[in-house]
């Protein structure tokens, strides 16, 4: 299983919204990702789990909550969210110095 | 902040051309390198890697892509382009284990 499944593919939330973005995988990696990907933009690099533990956060709004509830599992906490933060939101993980990134979660801020 | 530059931003090619898309990074230490592709509404897809060794790395639909360190550049190229190479290319360079960061992709239109 060479996996990252994100779920749901596609969130359309209002600003006011509470909702959470999943990512799992079950390669044995050890470090995990959130990257955002604008329209025609590269991947920017948000949160790193290294261990279960946030090892990098790239000065992201609060309104992101990640959490990392164990080795397989990451989630991405939304709430009071902005319209500017549509976006596809991507996870990865890696363990051997190689991104592996799932589909992403589609994400329409009204 | 380390940093990845990709030059060439847009580029329109005929099929049967070479192409070479350029990319440097500004971080001093070891470095990993990748090329990823991004179809038209797709998600990216690993094109090639380089770890150590044999700084000439070929990877999937005939890519190929040459690290010089003395210039800090990974470049990549491929003989002779088909519409289908039509995508986003992203060079990314991942430090310090579990630091990954992108350049700012160039777009390639390969007309028929």
């Amino acid at each position: 299983d060479t996996e990252v499944t994100q779920t749901p593919k596609h969130l359309v939330m209002g600003m006011t919204n509470k909702k959470s973005l999943k990512c799992e995988q079950h390669m044995g990696h050890r470090a995990m990702y959130w990257y955002k990907q604008k329209a025609k933009k590269p991947p920017e690099l948000m949160f790193v789990y290294s261990y279960e533990k946030l090892s990098i956060n790239e000065s992201v709004p609060s309104r992101f909550s990640p959490e990392c509830p164990n080795s397989s599992l990451l989630n991405l906490h939304l709430h009071a969210l902005q319209p500017e933060d549509s976006a596809l939101y991507l996870c990865a993980s890696s363990y051997t110095g190689e991104l592996f990134f799932g589909e992403g979660s589609r994400l329409t801020v009204l | 902040a380390q940093s990845v530059s990709q030059h060439n931003h847009h580029v329109i090619l005929s099929e049967a051309a070479s192409l070479e898309l350029g990319c440097n990074y500004s971080y001093g230490g070891t470095v990993n390198l990748f090329w990823y592709v991004q179809y038209p509404g797709q998600h990216l897809q690993l094109l090639l890697k380089y770890f150590s060794g044999d700084p000439l790395v070929k990877g999937i639909k005939g890519f190929e892509a040459e690290f010089i360190k003395s210039k800090f550049s990974f470049n990549l190229r491929k003989p002779s382009v088909q519409w289908s190479d039509t995508a986003e290319y992203f060079c990314a360079v991942g430090y310090n284990f579990n630091k990954f960061y992108f350049g700012s992709g160039t777009k390639l239109n390969v007309k028929p």
